[in-house]
């Protein structure tokens, strides 16, 4: 049973759109929150992460809200572009970091 | 990616054969992973490793096994392949005592077992 579902399996947005992707959790223990980014050919690469105890965080296009009475989390690309698209992989883990659950991946295509 | 390598990228074995993937890293790091992806299931761990002398098993390691030759190298093995077990592995490294707790993922092995 997966620890961390993820949807949807694939998005395709136009160039400036917003992209939203949405994992849920059962696990109230996990205690940190990461989005991974693979490119084709490629392994996976941090992009943002986030603590329980903040609701959002932003780094430049990119943005993480956290709902922690829901069991939520989503990313947000704003401004989407091409160079955008790849695989995006939601993450969760203990408070030890010893190991991390990956949610199925959702495939993201941006339309030029 | 170059921090974290594998060897070979990519590989086709027949059902039954044992093989052996590798994975080196440059980082340091004292903790060492290996996954497996496969389309609509994500990354799932299968052994992972905080040194030489500690190795766990992950959510899926029947019919894996592991060995962490030093700090720097850990190698997955596959004792008799069979076809269900063709996916793509990564390899990965992490270090908490630097105050990261970033996961560093090697370019993957793309493995087919027919």
């Amino acid at each position: 049973q997966q620890q961390v579902k993820q949807s949807p399996q694939s998005l395709i947005v136009q160039k400036g759109g917003i992209s939203i992707i949405n994992c849920a959790y059962e696990n109230t223990a996990f205690d940190y929150f990461p989005w991974y980014q693979q490119f084709p050919g490629k392994g996976p690469a941090l992009l943002i992460a986030i603590r329980p105890d903040v609701s959002e965080k932003k780094e430049g296009r990119f943005t993480i809200s956290f709902n922690k009475s829901a069991k939520q989390f989503s990313l947000h690309i704003m401004d989407s572009q091409p160079g955008d698209s790849a695989t995006y992989f939601c993450a969760a883990s203990l408070h030890d970091f010893n190991k991390f659950y990956f949610g199925s991946g959702t495939k993201l295509n941006v339309k030029p | 990616d170059a921090d974290v390598t594998q060897t070979p990228r990519n590989r086709i074995t027949k059902t039954g054969k044992r093989i052996m993937l590798e994975c080196s890293q440059t980082k340091g790091h004292d903790r060492m992973y290996w996954y497996r992806q496969d389309p609509g299931l994500g990354l799932r761990l299968i052994y992972y490793s905080f040194d030489v002398k500690d190795i766990n098993k992950g959510e899926i390691s029947d019919g894996y096994s592991v060995s962490r030759q030093a700090q720097a190298k850990f190698s997955l093995s596959l004792e008799s392949a069979i076809p269900n077990q063709t996916a793509l592995y990564f390899c990965a490294t992490s270090d908490p005592k630097t105050g990261s707790y970033e996961q560093y993922f090697g370019p993957g092995t793309r493995l087919t077992v027919t």
